[in-house]
């Protein structure tokens, strides 16, 4: 089965740190670019950062610059968000998902996570 | 930075009607590098529709997808009870690499 399983949510303070991981399973992992995309309570989606197949590129969201780091271990099929800097507005469900670009044409997010869930609060 | 704009922001039908969701960007956008997602409450999104026009694995053909340049429609022929959903939009690109749009929430009316 195609899976994406994510961990390493919780409460953090204000300035706070914690690295979140996504677990993949079920397809090579390595072949996939990976994204990071956030939703805040009661509000929609927004992209936070992508990674591609190799690790060699990396995009973030203006947002997050300078703040967050995302990586990945193709031997071990994790992708990471490490996030520093914490702020109140960085509270959301993340999730990872994958998705499928080659020139000309872009096959959508078609893999996603269940979300795991960062609380930034005092 | 493209910004993508989707309207209505709440529609409100029954089952059986059709749906007719709109997204329109601030500039051309590739129909090759559009998409279009649904989210249930309490759960992660689902892809649609990637190509402005093409169904993701397994997504009923009651569902389709059209439009070119900056006008995008997403459109439920036939609502059923588990269609009630938030629908995104979503571009991909060069800079940002990624843009959603705010969502448009299709209600049981």
């Amino acid at each position: 089965e195609v899976q994406l399983v994510e961990s390493g949510g919780g409460l953090v303070q204000p300035g706070g740190s914690l690295r979140l991981s996504c677990a993949a399973s079920g397809f090579t992992f390595s072949s996939y670019w990976m994204h990071w995309v956030r939703q805040a309570p009661g509000k929609g989606l927004v992209w936070v950062s992508r990674i591609n197949s190799d690790g060699s590129s990396t995009s973030y969201a203006d947002s997050v610059k300078g703040r967050f780091t995302i990586s990945r271990d193709n031997a071990k099929n994790t992708l990471y968000l490490q996030m520093n800097s914490l702020r109140a507005e960085d509270t959301a469900v993340y999730y990872c998902a994958r998705d499928r670009v080659v020139p000309g044409y872009y096959y959508g997010m078609d893999v996603w996570g269940q979300g795991t869930t960062v609380t930034v609060s005092s | 930075e493209i910004v993508l704009t989707q309207s209505p922001g709440t529609l409100s039908l029954s089952p059986g009607e059709r749906a007719t969701l709109s997204c329109r960007a601030s500039q051309s956008v590739s129909s090759s590098y559009l998409a279009w997602y649904q989210q249930k409450p309490g759960q992660a999104p689902r892809l649609l529709i990637y190509g402005a026009s093409s169904r993701a694995t397994g997504i009923p053909d009651r569902f389709s997808g059209s439009g070119s340049g900056t006008d995008f429609t997403l459109t439920i022929s036939r609502l059923e009870p588990e269609d009630f959903a938030v629908y995104y939009c979503q571009q991909y690109g060069s800079s940002p690499p990624n843009t959603f749009g705010q969502g448009t929430k299709l209600e049981i009316k």
